[in-house]
């Protein structure tokens, strides 16, 4: 069974603090796709990352940084030097034959 | 590029009216379109696979008598909601496939 899961419900941060939301993934494919996407209140998907199973290279993009660790089935991500700007819901998601979200993270970074 | 849309944003109806969605991707053509439903606070959750020129493929528990699913062009899904009910209301979003998935902005359904 294909499963997501991000165990934080909520994080509340103040600006400028780094954050790392989780997320752990269960497959039992060999070939897949993981996704990172940041929802806003307005509701459109914003995507942020993808990687395929067989790039465990982490990625740094800007204030964004993702580390994967299959041995972990772990896909985490981590917003340096936080903004207002970023408070959103994030989602992890994970395809295989359909793509599957996690329950998301809602972030809120006060000023 | 790949832009997909989605109209109307929002639509308030009464109970037991019909409301169709259209999704459209604007600068490509997708063979497949797919169809989410997210509840306040909730996650996405995959409702259909729409295949141009065939029915449409749904998950358990999405009744496919209620949400018609029509993909008759290569750049055009919709969603007919029939006779529609308050537990209806969600947000609904379609995402169109070309290498990934690229979702529309969605639309916010209240059925009063």
């Amino acid at each position: 069974a294909q499963k997501v899961t991000q165990a934080q419900t909520e994080i509340s941060v103040v600006e400028k603090e780094d954050v790392t939301l989780d997320c752990v993934y269960e497959t039992r494919d060999t070939t897949y796709y993981l996704f990172w996407y940041k929802q806003p209140p307005s509701g459109e998907l914003v995507f942020l990352i993808r990687r395929n199973s067989f790039d465990e290279q982490n990625e740094i993009s800007g204030r964004y940084s993702w580390n994967f660790q299959k041995s972990t089935s772990s896909f985490n991500f981590t917003i340096t030097a936080s903004q207002v700007v970023d408070s959103a819901v994030y989602f992890c998601a994970l395809n295989t034959d359909k793509l599957i979200f996690g329950t998301g993270t809602r972030l809120q970074v006060f000023p | 590029g790949a832009v997909v849309s989605q109209h109307p944003s929002w639509v308030i109806c009464k109970s037991g009216t019909s409301v169709k969605i259209e999704c459209r991707s604007l600068d490509f053509q997708a063979t497949t379109m797919f169809w989410y439903r997210q509840f306040p606070k909730q996650s996405l959750m995959l409702m259909a696979t729409s295949n141009e020129g065939s029915k449409a493929t749904y998950e358990q528990g999405v009744e496919k008598d209620k949400f018609l699913i029509n993909h008759a062009s290569l750049t055009l899904s919709t969603l007919t909601v029939t006779s529609a009910h308050p537990e209806d209301s969600s947000f609904y979003i379609c995402s169109a496939h070309r290498y990934e998935q690229y979702f529309g902005p969605g639309t916010r359904l209240t059925v009063t």
